[in-house]
């Protein structure tokens, strides 16, 4: 079983719907969760970090972290065509050296 | 300032050839990592840099070599190319120290396919 989890989708949703995007991870150490965005054939952008459990709000952007139940989820608002993209989640230990463990990637693509 | 850049873009090899991918930062960043990306797979480590002339294994080493003689340039080396190594391999580096520790900073990948 992988350290963290993610379904890959594809996802295909219609301009303006709710995206939930979601990781499951089995590592308790897990203490820094990051969100990264990656265009088809370019390097991943980080979008989103959130440190331990709660939310996080950046524009039509949700970051959620719930460490009771090791399962982490980002929420994408009135969702844009240019918002298609495969979506990683990213989890780190602290001083690791920034080691970070990447889920599988969910592909999304917004229908216009 | 180019952030990180990768070279080559592409690259095609036989089976038991070697080469080199060179990754340079220009954000005096301490931290380097290598990637690759397979489908299905995500992002999986292969060797990491804590700083100049030290390197660190990842998940999948294997088959992989490292250099990091200059703080700003990191080294991917394949002494026998297989190709089960095919895949798009991505360098990023980050700071050690306050907000930017918490972010990795990628190139634009080198697609390599092993025949």
């Amino acid at each position: 079983q992988k350290e963290v989890e993610q379904d890959p989708g594809p996802l295909s949703v219609p301009e303006g719907a709710i995206v939930s995007l979601n990781c499951t991870y089995s590592n308790s150490a897990f203490q820094y969760f990051m969100w990264y965005r990656q265009y088809s054939r370019k390097g991943p952008e980080l979008l989103m970090y959130t440190y331990s459990s709660g939310n996080k709000e950046d524009g039509r952007f949700t970051a959620q972290v719930d460490k009771s139940s090791k399962y982490i989820s980002l929420f994408i608002r009135d969702s844009q065509p240019s918002d298609s993209a495969t979506y990683l989640c990213a989890m780190r230990i602290y001083n690791q050296g920034g080691k970070l463990i990447f889920g599988q990637g969910t592909e999304l693509s917004v229908k216009p | 300032n180019a952030g990180v850049t990768q070279t080559p873009k592409f690259r095609v090899l036989k089976t038991g050839q070697s080469m080199t991918l060179l990754c340079a930062q220009d954000m005096n960043h301490e931290y380097m990592y290598w990637y690759r990306q397979d489908p299905g797979m995500g992002l999986r480590l292969i060797h990491y840099s804590v700083g100049e002339g030290t390197t660190a294994k990842g998940e999948v080493p294997d088959g992989y070599n490292v250099s990091r003689l200059k703080k700003q340039n990191f080294l991917l080396g394949l002494e026998s190319a297989a190709p089960s190594q095919t895949s798009v391999y991505f360098c990023a580096s980050s700071s050690s120290t306050g907000r930017e520790r918490y972010e990795q900073y990628f190139g634009p990948g080198t697609r390599l396919t092993v025949t």
